[in-house]
């Protein structure tokens, strides 16, 4: 059973500090890692993918990636009280284009203002 | 801007009507799916389809079935509504890029209430 794995939190940070997510997948032949942002009632949003192992920015978000852990984090600099939601990680199988992703049940972030 | 349109954001159906969930994408992707989300629970993959007339069982299909005729159009079925099937619906697309399974765009899902 291929699994996806987070802390559901909640995770508590000051404004202005920086957030980590953590994730850790079970199937090694996973190639593709997404992180997806859901706030209360509303649908998940696609925000960092990654393929490579190592660091990818994008503004406040940075993905890091290291295969040979099988561990995805997410971090998110300079923490904003709108940044308070449920992030949830994502695993693709690289098997082929049909297989489906593997979501995490997500984590909790709370921004304290 | 690119869209996954659920044809309703709220329902309120009765124990053993037939309801019909409907998800149109605009992005020509390939692949659609249907999940439910409860809270502790997390996202559950109920069905997909990656081609017109083709789906696939996710991990809960039980009690539910999809027609996919056209490629934009996904709909999801429930035979006989139950208490249970009470959640929320998100209907998802992606596209295949390398090989590979894309990011999911989602729609605005459907909060479905079976009294």
């Amino acid at each position: 059973q291929k699994e996806v794995e987070q802390n559901s939190g909640p995770l508590s940070v000051p404004e202005g500090a920086i957030a980590s997510l953590n994730c850790t997948y079970s199937d090694r032949g996973s190639q593709s890692f997404f992180w997806y942002r859901q706030y209360s009632g509303k649908s998940p949003e696609l925000i960092m993918f990654i393929y490579s192992n190592g660091d990818k920015e994008d503004g406040r978000f940075t993905a890091q990636l290291n295969k040979a852990s099988q561990y995805v984090s997410l971090l998110i600099r300079d923490s904003q009280p709108s940044d308070s939601a449920t992030y949830l990680c994502a695993s693709g199988a690289g098997v082929s284009g049909n297989t489906p992703l593997v979501f995490g049940k997500g984590t909790r972030l709370s921004v304290i203002a | 801007d690119v869209k996954v349109t659920q044809s309703s954001r709220y329902l309120v159906k009765r124990t053993g009507e037939k309801v019909f969930l409907e998800c149109v994408q605009d992005m020509d992707h390939e692949n659609m799916f249907w999940y439910r989300q409860d809270p502790g629970l997390g996202l559950r993959l109920i069905y997909f389809s990656y081609d017109v007339k083709m789906k696939e069982k996710g991990d809960i299909p039980e009690g539910y079935s999809v027609s996919r005729e056209k490629k934009e159009r996904f709909s999801l079925i429930l035979e006989s509504a139950s208490t249970n099937q009470t959640s929320m619906y998100l209907c998802a697309s992606s596209p295949i890029l390398h090989g590979n399974m894309g990011g999911y765009t989602f729609g605005s899902g459907t909060r479905l209430t079976v009294v």
